[in-house]
């Protein structure tokens, strides 16, 4: 049964604190995202990788980085989180093929709460 | 760009009629949608896909069309059940990245 993990499924940060959300996957799957899911808003995508040590940021990247050192493992980092950075976050991976329609398998996500 | 819509008002359906959830896109056609489910505190799982030159995708009881001249893609469920309740969204695809719209939850009443 195909897997993607997340470190924490609640977490509750003080704002300015370095946040750290981990992300695995057991697919051996090339394509990693991380997305952010806010009422009304849908899921919008924060970065995603297509390989190790390669990232492109998505549609809302600011306030965020990532981390890609092993295929597996895709970090995002909230280098001095906010309260408005307080939503799910879920975490996605996907084959890389030549068909550019692959599904994404999510992780149960991480509710992050910034007080 | 691109954007995707769907209905956030819930849709309440009884128990074994069809439930109708539409996708509407506002610009360029997209080569593919897909459309997923989402239940509470979990994350999306895929359900079909459909290309932009197919008319009608079936899996089980579910069914999703597309139509280019309306900008829309729909997505049945028949014989709705309870353990049909949950939010349904649909994604465009274009390449490796997704978009996704809002979602739309379904709630069917035995």
């Amino acid at each position: 049964d195909v897997k993607v993990t997340q470190s924490s499924r609640y977490l509750v940060k003080r704002t300015g604190e370095k946040v750290f959300l981990e992300c695995v996957q057991d697919m051996d799957h090339e394509n990693m995202f991380w997305y952010r899911q806010d009422p009304g808003l849908g899921l919008r995508l924060i970065y995603f990788s297509y390989d190790v040590k390669m990232k492109e940021k998505g549609d809302i990247p600011e306030g965020y980085s990532v981390s890609r050192e092993k295929k597996e493992r895709f970090s995002l980092i909230l280098e001095s989180a906010s309260t408005n950075q307080t939503s799910m976050y879920l975490c996605a991976s996907s084959l890389r093929t030549s068909a550019p329609y692959n599904e994404q398998f999510f992780g149960p996500g991480t509710r992050l709460t910034v007080l | 760009s691109q954007k995707i819509e769907q209905n956030s008002e819930a849709l309440n359906i009884q128990e074994g009629k069809t439930a109708t959830l539409t996708c509407n896109y506002t610009n360029y056609s997209p080569a593919y949608l897909q459309w997923y489910r989402q239940d509470p505190g979990r994350g999306p799982v895929f359900l079909l896909l459909i290309r932009e030159n197919e008319k009608e995708k079936r899996k089980e009881r579910l069914k999703v069309t597309f139509d280019t001249t309306l900008k829309q893609s729909l997505f049945h469920i028949t014989a709705s059940q309870p353990a049909d309740s949950a939010t349904y969204l649909c994604a465009e695809v274009d390449f490796n990245k997704f978009y996704f719209g809002s979602g739309t939850k379904l709630n069917v009443k035995p």
